[in-house]
């Protein structure tokens, strides 16, 4: 397993602004996600952040609204930017180790816009 | 804490009883589902996984259905007991382009409600 820490746990932003979310894991990984879970519904994938490279977005999701870093094999950031009252999410990291296939879980940063 | 799931279908039990929570999934060709709990305020945790080869995989207190005709999952829980409450999540690992991949798609989810 992994022990995921996700900064900040929550957070109240203002329009316009822009937020970074910090994902820390405890040992290295191979993989590293980020998704979005929207208020009752489920998590969608946003993107697949690349160790030393620029990470991969699904459809819907650009980089200019959502840049990614990954700059080694434990730790990654999310940047929400120029923030609407619809970017109020739970915003998720998820890891996969070496040792098996199933994905890990940080325990998420609220953010409300307002 | 956080509530998630407030428009998610729900699932009431009387404590002891056992629960069976259902999913649908998308595609033919995912090989790989994995069960999460999801409790408020937290990330989801892993309960079980099950490979495309295998139709029933058995844990501690949990069960896991495949059925890959209608594209079928779930979950079953003996005993469920207050702890057991939850937002309970499948996900499938669909293939892309021919190549398996590590990407998870995550059904609706369904809110357990365990009732002393």
């Amino acid at each position: 397993s992994a022990v995921i820490s996700q900064k900040p746990s929550r957070d109240i932003c203002q329009r316009g602004t822009s937020l970074t979310i910090q994902c820390q894991v405890d040992s290295q990984v191979t993989m590293m996600f980020w998704y979005r879970q929207q208020p009752g519904q489920s998590l969608t994938l946003i993107a697949t952040a690349n160790q030393g490279s620029e990470a991969t977005y699904e459809s819907g999701f650009v980089i200019d609204k959502f840049p990614i870093s990954r700059p080694n094999l434990t730790f990654s950031t999310l940047t929400v930017s120029n923030m609407s009252p619809e970017d109020s999410s739970i915003y998720l990291c998820s890891v996969e180790t070496y040792t098996g296939t199933e994905a890990f879980f940080g325990q998420g940063t609220r953010l409300t816009v307002v | 804490g956080e509530s998630v799931g407030l428009h998610l279908p729900t699932l009431s039990v009387q404590e002891g009883d056992n629960s069976i929570i259902n999913c649908a999934y998308s595609n033919s060709a995912s090989d790989y589902f994995i069960w999460y709990k999801q409790e408020s305020g937290k990330g989801p945790q892993f309960i079980i996984d099950i490979r495309s080869n295998m139709d029933k995989r058995q844990g501690q207190r949990v069960t896991v259905l495949l059925n890959k005709t209608v594209k079928h999952l779930s979950l079953q829980i003996a005993a469920t007991q207050p702890g057991d409450s939850a937002v309970y999540f499948c996900a499938e690992n669909p293939p892309r382009g021919g190549y398996n991949t590590d990407k998870l798609i995550f059904g609706t989810g369904t809110r357990l409600q365990v009732f002393p």
